[in-house]
This record gives structure tokens, sequence and C-alpha cells, in this order.
């Protein structure tokens, strides 16, 4: 059974500084990799997709890494904001022989302070 | 603007009713999904469906029902049945069923809260 991790669960920097936020999984026979936002109260939104195929995705200050055979990822944020405080949450692609499942990490809280 | 609306935003259920929520989506999206998520705790795959008339149970559908009569549509009935039904529900669609897996977006998000 698939499991993702997410270290740690909540963190709090200063504006400017860049940060890792990290993502294990345990079954490396995935598919993608996708990294979401999560405001509070409110829906995901999907920042970066990697297909098992790619080592890595950019987005402006967005920056994720892929793993696959470790069973790892990183999202770096670049020069953080106080704008991109939210919970960010990991989730793999993984087929069950019938659909594709997504399995979600429980996510890093990240706060930017002024 | 295409998405994905979720409705109501916040209800309030009394022990032993079931309720609906509805979920709606203009993007053309085959797949759709109900997922349940609890404080400190990731997203949960209540039920999915790839196609009209078809649907799946995911991890926790136990409580649950759904009906997939529509592409559009994909509402999800709380039961009385459901033990333990406060939680945020948020709906999902992706636009094919490929192995490889597609953008997944999501709806606002719905809380439910018995009273």
């Amino acid at each position: 059974k698939q499991e993702v991790t997410q270290i740690p669960a909540a963190l709090s920097v200063p504006e400017g500084e860049n940060l890792v936020l990290n993502c294990s999984f345990t079954d490396s026979a995935i598919y993608n990799l996708q990294w979401f936002r999560q405001d509070p109260g409110k829906g995901l939104t999907s920042l970066l997709l990697i297909q098992s195929s790619q080592r890595e995705q950019t987005s402006g200050r967005l920056n994720a890494s892929l793993d696959k055979s470790s069973g790892r990822s990183t999202l770096y944020i670049a020069a953080s904001q106080p704008g991109d405080s939210a919970t960010y949450l990991c989730a793999v692609t993984s087929w069950t022989g019938t659909a594709s499942k997504l399995t979600f990490g429980t996510g890093t809280r990240l706060q930017v302070t002024l | 603007d295409g998405g994905i609306t979720q409705s109501p935003k916040y209800l309030f259920r009394k022990e032993g009713q079931n309720v609906t929520l509805s979920c709606e989506q203009n993007l053309n999206h085959d797949a759709m999904y109900w997922y349940r998520q609890d404080p400190g705790q990731g997203l949960r795959l209540i039920y999915y469906s790839q196609i009209v008339n078809d649907f799946q149970k995911g991890d926790i559908a136990e409580g649950y029902s759904v009906s997939r009569e529509k592409k559009e549509s994909f509402p999800l009935t709380v039961t009385s049945a459901q033990k333990n039904p406060t939680a945020f529900y948020l709906c999902a669609s992706s636009a094919v069923r490929e192995r490889r897996g597609n953008t997944i977006y999501f709806g606002e998000g719905s809380w439910l809260t018995v009273v």
C-alpha cells in the first residue's frame, strides 16, 4: 500500500528565505507526483506535476524535483513571500489495475513572516 | 469560467439525517472524485467515477453513496450510516483516465457538521 509522508508538518520562515519542503513515498512504481497548495478552508490548487520520466519541473519561484528510485520529492520555494503562507501537499499517482489513484501526504503548513 | 462548483459551502446535519453534497464541473472531464479531509490527515478517497453511470468505491466508502447520471455532475450523499461525518469534503475532476494521470482540479470544498 502506497504511503506518502511530508516532513516537516509545519515550518515558519522569515520573508525572503529560500526553503525546501520534503515528500517521500514508499512504492516507487508511480506515474507522476503532484504538488498542491491549500489555503485555509479552501480547495487544493495544483502547482506542479512531474511525470515519472522527469527529474524536475519549474514554475516561477517554484521548483519541484523527483527521485523515483529513492522515493523522494522536494519542492523548492525561492525568495519566500508572506503570500506563500499555506499548506503544501504532495500526491503520487499509481495505477490500481482499473484506474489511476492519488495518494496524498498530510501536508506541510508554511508560514512566511514579515 | 471553467471549474468545479461545490455546494453548499457549509452544511449542518442532525443525527440520523442523510445529506447530499453537490459537485458540478464544466471542464468536460471524464473522471470525478470525492475526498474527505480531516485535521492532521491527508485526503482520503471516498468514491470515484471514470465515466457516466459507473463509479467505484475508494478507501472509505462506507456510509456514503454517489451517482453519475451526467458527465458534469457527481453528487455525494452522506447517509446516517456514516458514523463520523463531520469533515471537509472535496470534489475533484481530471481529464482522462490515462495511466500516467493528469492534473487534478479541485472544488472549493464543503464543510459538513453534525449537530
